[in-house]
């Protein structure tokens, strides 16, 4: 079958780094997104990964392990704006076509 | 600038109503996809098309249809509207089929009494 996993809830001190987890299993695999989402807005493109390894953007890093199922969104030097809800969200090509699966989201409160 | 407007930010509707949500987006994508979003359950997939006139169904496609008329426009239709319908509903579209990105609309916050 199809899951994804990645906590809740988070919380973290304004500056500081905090890692966000997310494990999945899918059986037509074809890249992973991570998407912000601000109370009652849309969410918002963060980044992907297809291949194993650190993509950097910014303030923001993913990671991708293939063969662990596995991924981490990493933000630095936290801001308050970063309070937000991440949804680790996996490209599947079962069926012919591609589609995206999300997990139920990260919700992330930083405070001072 | 990228653009995916909904009709509505908010709705209220009685049990039985034909209900129509209404996506535009105006960046000549390919693909739209229409989601629901609830509390613990993230993002779930109700239809998807890649081409006007085109429709596959997603993961919870019980009590919706959809309609593509048009390359910018995506329609989900509840027939028969129900209270375990109340959700917020998204909207989205990519170039292409391996498109890497989504681009979401605000979202319709549906109640349904």
């Amino acid at each position: 079958g199809q899951n994804i996993d990645q906590p809740t809830e988070m919380t973290a001190t304004e500056g500081a780094i905090v890692q966000i987890n997310c494990t999945y299993q899918t059986s037509g695999f074809n890249g992973l997104f991570w998407y912000q989402q601000h109370a009652g807005e849309a969410p918002t493109f963060l980044s992907y990964n297809v291949l194993d390894g650190l993509e950097e953007k910014g303030r923001f890093s993913s990671f991708l392990s293939r063969s662990k199922g596995y991924s981490y969104l990493l933000l630095k030097e936290l801001q308050m704006k970063d309070s937000a809800s991440y949804l680790c969200a996996v490209r599947d090509r079962a069926g012919g076509y591609n589609k995206l699966i999300f997990g139920a989201g990260t919700r992330l409160a930083v405070h001072p | 600038d990228v653009k995916v407007t909904q009709s509505s930010r908010y709705l209220v509707k009685r049990t039985g109503e034909k209900v129509f949500l209404e996506c535009v987006q105006d960046m000549d994508h390919e693909n739209m996809f229409w989601y629901r979003q609830d509390p613990g359950l993230g993002l779930r997939l109700i239809y998807f098309s890649y081409d006007v006139k085109m429709k596959e169904k997603g993961d919870i496609p019980e009590g919706y249809s959809v309609s593509r008329e048009k390359k910018e426009r995506f329609s989900l239709i509840l027939e028969s509207a129900s209270t375990n319908q109340t959700s917020m509903y998204l909207c989205a579209s990519s170039l292409r089929a391996g498109g890497n990105e989504q681009f979401f609309g605000p979202g319709t916050r549906l109640t349904v009494l």
